[in-house]
């Protein structure tokens, strides 16, 4: 089965620690996507790949690291910089980075205390 | 920048229809998704229209565009329970800068 693999589906740490959230595609897209989802806020764009070893900060980066050394995985680092971490993370891919549908994996939710 | 815009909620009653409105500020928009958000889950395409047509009709959903108003809606037909969720307008374009923009999702509750 083809899809997009998020894990744990519930993280928990203590506040100051990193963690980096996990995000494995098998289906051959070249661009891939993390978002942070907040109440009421809808989904804001953290970071995306375009291609491997490529990518560029989205519209709320500051606090958060990523890498993409290959095609199927782009983890998502939280950084102790980030101020409020709490949060439900998706995960996405696409065949190509405009013009198409994404796909998203079921998402990881992230509690620091 | 590109905008997308949802009202936040919809409340109907089993059996009936559920109209969901986006409108959209880009006028190279060149798809058009609605994605269902079920609690707890990722989002899942539900269905998407091209620029280029004006309704697309798909089992219990029927998009609407109105592209002169830059206006589109998701109508689902004899909602029920299992329909309650959130539901997200998003667009993209074949150029610029951006991957889909989406609105900030419309939570349907549909009451039995």
């Amino acid at each position: 089965d083809g899809g997009i693999t998020q894990s744990p589906k519930y993280l928990f740490r203590k506040e100051g620690q990193n963690v980096t959230l996990s995000c494995e595609q098998n289906l051959n897209h070249d661009a891939m996507y993390w978002y942070r989802q907040d109440p009421g806020q809808g989904l804001r764009l953290i970071y995306y790949s375009q291609i491997v070893n490529d990518f560029q900060k989205g519209d709320i980066a500051e606090g958060y690291s990523v890498s993409r050394e290959k095609k199927e995985s782009f983890p998502l680092t939280v950084t102790s910089a980030q101020k409020n971490p709490t949060a439900f993370y998706l995960c996405a891919s696409s065949i190509a980075w405009q013009g198409v549908e994404q796909y998203f994996g079921p998402g990881t939710r992230l509690t620091v205390t | 920048g590109e905008d997308v815009e949802q009202s936040l909620f919809l409340s109907v009653r089993e059996g009936d229809s559920s109209v969901i409105n986006c409108t959209y500020t880009d006028s190279s928009s060149t798809y058009l998704y609605w994605y269902k958000q079920e609690p707890g889950a990722g989002l899942q395409l539900l269905t998407y229209i091209f620029s280029n047509m004006d309704m697309k009709q798909d089992q219990r959903l029927t998009v609407l565009l109105n592209k002169k108003d830059k206006h589109l809606s998701l109508r689902i037909a004899d909602t029920q329970t299992g329909d309650s969720a959130i539901y997200f307008c998003a667009e993209t374009a074949q150029s610029g800068n951006t991957p889909l923009v989406f609105g900030k999702g419309t939570r349907l509750s549909v009451i039995a």
